[in-house]
């Protein structure tokens, strides 16, 4: 069974601050990796995708991937209390061609 | 611009019953996917149809049957629904591998 790991939180950061969003992966041979943001009660939403190793910025969301330690992560500079979400690490699954989640990292975002 | 549609948004089911979660996208998508997801455990996929045609048990396929019924719909049956099948579905479609999924606005099951 392919795995995603996230640690559950809640991460709580004041406004302002950087969060940092972790997740590893079980299987080697995945080459693509997405982050999605889940309000309560909402669907996920797709906030970034990362395909080779390093950095991938986009606005306030910076993706970092390290494809030998099979480990992925998600900054967010300058939080917001709308940042206060839950947030999904996927990666694609090689034997069934699919996304495969972790639980989700919840973030709150103090004022 | 429509995306992903889900029917219904909820629907209360005694233990028994049986239903059938529609789904459609208009983005010309290839692949479709049912996923459910519970209180910390995050998104499993229960289905899910690569192309036109083709349909694959997903992690979680016991108690479910799907329909891939053209390139636009992919639906989810519940024969005989079981207290275990309460949970939020979601349909999502990309347009292949290494794509970004579009999800629907979900369905909120309660089976009783």
């Amino acid at each position: 069974q392919k795995e995603v790991e996230q640690n559950s939180g809640p991460l709580s950061v004041p406004e302002g601050a950087i969060a940092s969003l972790n997740c590893t992966y079980s299987d080697q041979g995945s080459q693509s990796f997405f982050w999605y943001r889940q309000y309560s009660g909402k669907s996920p939403e797709l906030i970034m995708f990362i395909y080779s190793n390093g950095d991938k910025e986009d606005g306030r969301f910076t993706a970092q991937l390290n494809k030998a330690s099979q480990y992925v992560s998600l900054l967010i500079r300058d939080s917001q209390p709308s940042d206060s979400a839950t947030y999904l690490c996927a990666v694609m699954d090689t034997g069934r061609r699919a996304l495969t989640f972790g639980s989700g990292t919840r973030l709150q975002v103090q004022p | 611009n429509a995306g992903v549609t889900q029917t219904p948004k909820f629907q209360v089911l005694k233990t028994g019953q049986s239903m059938t979660l529609q789904c459609a996208q208009d983005m010309n998508h290839n692949s479709m996917y049912w996923y459910r997801q519970d209180p910390g455990m995050g998104l499993r996929l229960i289905y899910y149809s690569a192309s036109e045609g083709t349909t694959d048990k997903g992690e979680v396929p016991n108690g479910y049957n799907v329909s891939r019924l053209n390139k636009r719909e992919f639906s989810l049956r519940l024969e005989s629904a079981a207290p275990s099948q309460t949970s939020v579905y979601f349909c999502a479609s990309n347009e292949g591998l290494h794509s970004p999924l579009h999800f629907g606005n979900g369905t909120r099951l309660t089976v009783t």
